[in-house]
């Protein structure tokens, strides 16, 4: 059974609105979760990564959050663009570890 | 700067074929580590190495075997291809000793296999 757990498994906006990835863990203890975005035929790129003690780290338009009593993260897009169009891809390392558990991955498709 | 390099980016092999992927950084990292990516599951790492001349089995080290004879290279061979091995294989590179340890993995393109 995966240990990170992705929703929605893919969705659709209009270009300028916001939307919500989420992401649900069972990784106990972390050292850190990571958001990372992977374009069509590219290799995933790191967004943000956050300790457990952080509950909020933004890049750009980007913003991931983090509760970890709850083991529930989110990535938070605002004012989508067309070059959003990707997979989003949750990440949670394990402490002491050289192990990564990914997340399946949200296909977010950015229309006009 | 190139960061990870992937070569070939695509292949096609028969079943029993063998190959290697090549896998290069630019970056001076110490540590490499080797992904396959299949459709609807997370990425899954294969084998990694903490420095040159190291390697170690990740989770699904069956049937692969890899190599780090210099540091800036991590290559990945297949001996006897089998079609469960077709899928997206990615390299990455990163700093930190763990990977828990805040340093970001840095992803190559990816090298797409197809074994018949």
């Amino acid at each position: 059974k995966n240990q990170v757990e992705q929703s929605p498994q893919s969705l659709i906006i209009l270009e300028g609105k916001n939307c919500t990835l989420q992401c649900n863990y069972t990784v106990s203890p972390f050292s850190n979760l990571r958001w990372y975005k992977q374009d069509t035929g590219r290799g995933p790129v790191s967004l943000t990564i956050m300790t457990f003690s952080e509950n909020t780290k933004s890049n750009g338009r980007y913003t991931a959050t983090l509760d970890a009593d709850t083991k529930q993260s989110s990535l938070h897009i605002t004012a989508s663009q067309l070059s959003d169009s990707a997979s989003y891809i949750c990440v949670v390392s394990f402490p002491n570890d050289y192990k990564l558990s990914f997340g399946a991955g949200t296909t977010v498709t950015v229309r006009a | 700067n190139a960061g990870v390099t992937q070569t070939p980016k695509f292949r096609v092999l028969k079943t029993g074929q063998s190959m290697t992927l090549l896998c290069a950084q630019d970056m001076n990292h110490e540590y490499m580590y080797w992904y396959r990516q299949d459709p609807g599951m997370g990425l899954r790492l294969i084998h990694y190495s903490v420095g040159e001349g190291t390697t170690a089995k990740g989770e699904v080290p069956d049937g692969y075997n890899v190599s780090r004879l210099k540091k800036q290279n991590f290559l990945l061979g297949l001996e006897s291809a089998a079609p469960s091995q077709t899928s997206v294989y990615f390299c990455a590179s990163s700093y930190s000793r763990q990977q828990g340890g805040g340093q970001p993995q840095h992803f190559g393109d990816g090298t797409r296999l197809s074994i018949l």
